[in-house]
């Protein structure tokens, strides 16, 4: 099946700072990206829908200027945390859709724990 | 938008019986219908999908059933042994939507052996 890689696995920084997790798909063209997160012991929640070369839709609730989401090509799309607080600690996972007869089923990465201090 | 509700939010089966997770979904035109399982810190891992022209679908142990008119869908698992312990999630898309998924509150089952 179909491949996403996600980077870094775990990230440690201080509050205030800006986190970046990357979001690869390995070997196939994602035409669509999505961002979830999750908060221990709850479901996966869907933070923003990015499309390669728009802007990202994001969900009601999500602000649009603190988790900044870029998706520069078919392959990669980019969560940044902008000054980050001890409330955005959350497993940030991507996922990633491809067109064609199979379309509807997603392949997630491995998932980026963020703890912020 | 989609909701979807999921019951139990915990499961505590023997080894060896069934298990059943059930899931209701609001948006009619979802046509799409995965489930998950995940174990702690990892990824979501998708254990079978059903899509809305068909009611059943089963794989080895792991069967869903589809009733589109009452939207719910469910999730059997048989003869649960203990590495059948873990969260396991449903979820609902609609691939007109860009196949955003929408997933349950996730069920928490626990095998005992």
């Amino acid at each position: 099946g179909a491949v996403v890689s996600q980077h870094p696995s775990r990230v440690i920084c201080k509050s205030g700072t800006s986190v970046k997790i990357e979001c690869r798909s390995l070997d196939f063209q994602a035409t669509t990206m999505f961002w979830y997160r999750q908060f221990p012991k709850q479901s996966l929640m869907l933070m923003a829908t990015s499309n390669e070369g728009s802007k990202a839709t994001y969900e009601q609730g999500v602000e649009k200027d603190k988790f900044l989401i870029n998706h520069a090509s078919l392959t990669l799309s980019t969560l940044t945390v902008t000054s980050a607080h001890p409330e955005d600690s959350s497993f940030y996972i991507c996922s990633a859709t491809t067109s064609g007869p199979n379309t509807g089923e997603l392949f997630f990465g491995e998932g980026s724990r963020l703890t912020v201090l | 938008g989609e909701n979807v509700e999921q019951h139990p939010s915990t499961l505590s089966v023997q080894e060896g019986d069934s298990a059943v997770i059930k899931c209701t979904y609001s948006d009619s035109a979802s046509n799409y219908f995965p489930w998950y399982k995940q174990e702690l810190g990892k990824r979501p891992q998708l254990i079978i999908d059903i899509r809305s022209n068909v009611g059943e679908k089963k794989d080895q142990r792991i069967a869903v059933t589809l009733n589109k008119t009452a939207k719910h869908f469910s999730l059997h698992i048989t003869e649960t042994q203990p590495e059948d312990s873990a969260v396991y999630f449903c979820a609902a898309s609609l691939a007109a939507a860009g196949n955003k998924l929408t997933f349950g509150g996730g069920t928490r089952v626990l095998v005992k052996p």
